[in-house]
């Protein structure tokens, strides 16, 4: 089935670093949710976003919907230890019945030692 | 935190063997989900139900079976559990009007 391209893979962040990612579709997306999982735990939403161009935070967190409606990033800011992890995106196609979502590989963050 | 269980949240099984994951939520969301997840592939649809009964497959539905009996449980069911399915198993819900899931915590299967 379709994933998203979701980069990088993986990232070495140095505590107060800014960290950017991003997913790509080849289709057009009317959904873009954003996900963080820690270790032995389950994915944890973090930022929903529902219409192109928009711009939502939470807290060091910024994600933004592309105007194209075919990407969305994912900015942390500051970044701190506890911010490591696995980050994953997830976006619907259409506004139909199916409630399926096309997920991206994640992006796993590392702390530098 | 919304409310989903998974039982249990760790099994060890040997091949052929029946294996029965169960999801329970308290949320009385419509749709659940469940999801393996295994290095390199990110999460991967098994089934999903949107309603008692109603249930449908996903992207990795072969060898898996669920059933939806009660709004509130989801259960997932390997017939004869294979070493292929070793993996960590999530169940997600999510409301009516909305895509946003929810994710439990997650049970850990070994198939030896």
């Amino acid at each position: 089935g379709q994933q998203l391209n979701q980069s990088p893979q993986s990232m070495f962040i140095q505590e107060g670093e800014d960290v950017s990612m991003n997913c790509t579709s080849s289709s057009i997306f009317n959904t873009w949710l954003w996900y963080k999982q820690d270790p032995g735990e389950g994915p944890v939403l973090l930022i929903a976003l529902y219409k192109a161009g928009e711009l939502t935070s939470n807290g060091r967190l910024t994600a933004q919907f592309g105007i194209t409606r075919k990407d969305s990033f994912l900015n942390i800011s500051a970044s701190i230890p506890s911010d490591v992890g696995i980050y994953f995106c997830a976006g619907k196609e259409g506004f139909d019945s199916n409630y399926q979502l096309i997920w991206g590989a994640g992006t796993k963050l590392i702390i530098k030692p | 935190d919304a409310g989903i269980t998974q039982s249990p949240r760790h099994k060890v099984t040997e091949t052929g063997t029946p294996v029965t994951l169960r999801c329970h939520q308290t949320e009385n969301h419509r749709y659940m989900y469940w999801y393996r997840q295994d290095p390199g592939h990110g999460l991967r649809l098994i089934h999903y139900s949107y309603g008692v009964k109603d249930t449908d497959k996903g992207e990795v539905s072969d060898g898996y079976s669920v059933s939806r009996s009660k709004t509130e449980d989801f259960l997932l069911t390997l017939e004869s559990a294979t070493s292929s399915q070793t993996s960590v198993y999530f169940c997600a819900i999510s409301g009516t009007d909305t895509y946003e899931q929810y994710f439990g915590p997650g049970t850990r299967l070994t198939v030896t």
